[in-house]
């Protein structure tokens, strides 16, 4: 049970552009989803912490203007990195907090999204 | 904040050799937890520990978090290959709130 499907698993965009990375619960209903950032050989690092029918939460040092967070329904989050450049360029992993006696002990993550920006 | 030391970085070892990958938290550990993760995948769930002394396996990989919950450590007995990866220990708190992980170890196994 508790499955969390991410999209696109990768993309490849032109600095200036943005992009939009969609995470969705299949089987449950969400109220609180995390984004997560990775660097290469380096581990996750919290970007935010997305909440349905609010305002996301940051963590410091996190452009809350750059990497927009949507969360609409109680079945999608998206994340949207705006005038992205290559500094953008990053593994980006969503993860949810799954009812209790499901999913891991209560969390599921997807499978991740690989943004690379030219 | 909760902060997650692992050790070693990186680890590389012969198939069959025995190995453990350490974490070591600030604070105390209300729920400790073990990942694998292949380069640019998704993370896959290997245990959860939560009680001073808890020890757990599934097949050949053992975790044992310490009376004091504020260390872990995961054991791989005569690893193999297929073992090959990037470990991460995450820690929940007492609210419903994002993990914090550890800075990750990469293992290698040479056959």
């Amino acid at each position: 049970g508790a499955v969390v499907s991410q999209h696109p698993s990768w993309v490849i965009c032109k600095s200036g552009t943005s992009v939009k990375i969609e995470c969705r619960s299949l089987d449950f209903q969400a109220t609180t989803m995390f984004w997560y950032r990775q660097f290469p050989k380096q581990s996750l690092m919290l970007m935010a912490t997305s909440n349905e029918g609010s305002k996301a939460t940051y963590e410091q040092g996190v452009e809350k203007d750059k990497f927009l967070i949507n969360h609409a329904s109680l079945t999608l989050s998206t994340l949207t990195v705006t005038s992205a450049h290559p500094e953008d360029s990053s593994f980006y992993i969503c993860s949810a907090r799954a009812p209790e006696g499901r999913a891991n002990y209560g969390y599921t993550f997807g499978s991740g999204t690989r943004l690379t920006v030219v | 904040s909760q902060e997650l030391e692992q050790s070693p970085q990186s680890l590389i070892v012969q198939e069959g050799k025995n190995l453990t990958i350490n974490c070591t938290s600030s604070k105390t550990l209300y729920g400790l937890y073990w990942y694998k993760q292949k380069y640019g995948e998704g993370l896959i769930f290997l245990m959860m520990l939560q009680k001073g002394g808890e020890e757990k396996s599934h097949e050949k990989i053992t975790a044992k978090l310490d009376e004091k919950k504020q260390q872990s450590s995961l054991h791989i007995t005569a690893s193999q290959p297929s073992h090959a990866g990037i470990y991460l220990c995450g820690a929940g708190d007492t609210g419903r709130r994002a993990l914090t992980f550890g800075s990750g170890t990469r293992l290698q196994v040479q056959p």
